[in-house]
């Protein structure tokens, strides 16, 4: 089944505590992302990565990082997490632009992340 | 720049009632346009899309039509259900733009709860 997981799906920690979101896909897809979702802020984008080894900042990218040294997986590393931190986090693959799929994204089922 | 602008909501209604959620967008090329719904505890599914003005597009009795004169894309279904109940996002994709090749630019999301 064509997929995009994540894990965890739900995570509380505390302020200053390493942590890691993984993001693995099944499609072969170039481009992944990551986004947080909060009350009236819709989803807004943090990294993005058009394919292996190349990854760019969406719009929220501070406390951050990403890495791509598979096409499969897109992991979000939090190295110091602060309570503006928690979030819903999503993420999500697709074809890039030029394959002419319309960039349809296929999402993850989100993490729920508490920063205590 | 890209954006795109969602009717807010709440929106509450009841089953068999008429939908509409109001989708405006700013682009400075020719975008994509794409109608995301996300129900409770889950990620995003794309629910219908169009690529250029004046296609309609649809699915699961919803429908929506790529306006390029009003920059609108809003989203209607003659009867809905209590099963529509989700968070509704309108979202576009700009295709000429490379060095965002395969970004997705979000509304805020409505909230659709349909009562029996």
């Amino acid at each position: 089944e064509a997929q995009v997981t994540q894990n965890p799906r739900y995570l509380i920690t505390v302020t200053g505590k390493k942590l890691t979101v993984t993001c693995s896909q099944n499609m072969n897809h170039e481009y992944m992302s990551w986004y947080r979702q909060d009350p009236g802020l819709g989803l807004r984008q943090i990294y993005y990565s058009m394919n292996v080894e190349v990854t760019d900042k969406g719009d929220v990218p501070e406390g951050y990082k990403v890495s791509r040294k598979e096409k499969r997986n897109f992991p979000l590393i939090l190295e110091s997490p602060s309570p503006n931190q928690t979030s819903l986090y999503f993420c999500a693959s697709s074809l890039p632009q030029a394959s002419g799929r319309n960039n349809e994204q296929f999402f993850g089922p989100g993490t729920r992340l508490t920063v205590l | 720049g890209d954006s795109v602008t969602q009717m807010e909501g709440p929106v509450t209604l009841s089953e068999e009632a008429f939908l509409t959620i109001n989708c405006t967008y700013t682009a400075t090329g020719y975008p994509s346009l794409f109608w995301y719904v996300q129900y409770p505890g889950e990620g995003l599914q794309l629910l219908l899309k169009a690529t250029k003005a004046d296609d309609k597009g649809s699915n699961k009795g919803f429908e929506a039509t790529y306006r390029k004169e009003t920059t609108s894309f809003h989203l209607e279904k003659g009867s809905v259900q209590v099963s529509d109940s989700a968070v509704y996002f309108c979202a576009l994709s700009d295709q000429n733009r490379g060095s965002t090749l395969g970004r997705l630019y979000f509304g805020r999301g409505t909230q659709l709860t349909v009562w029996p």
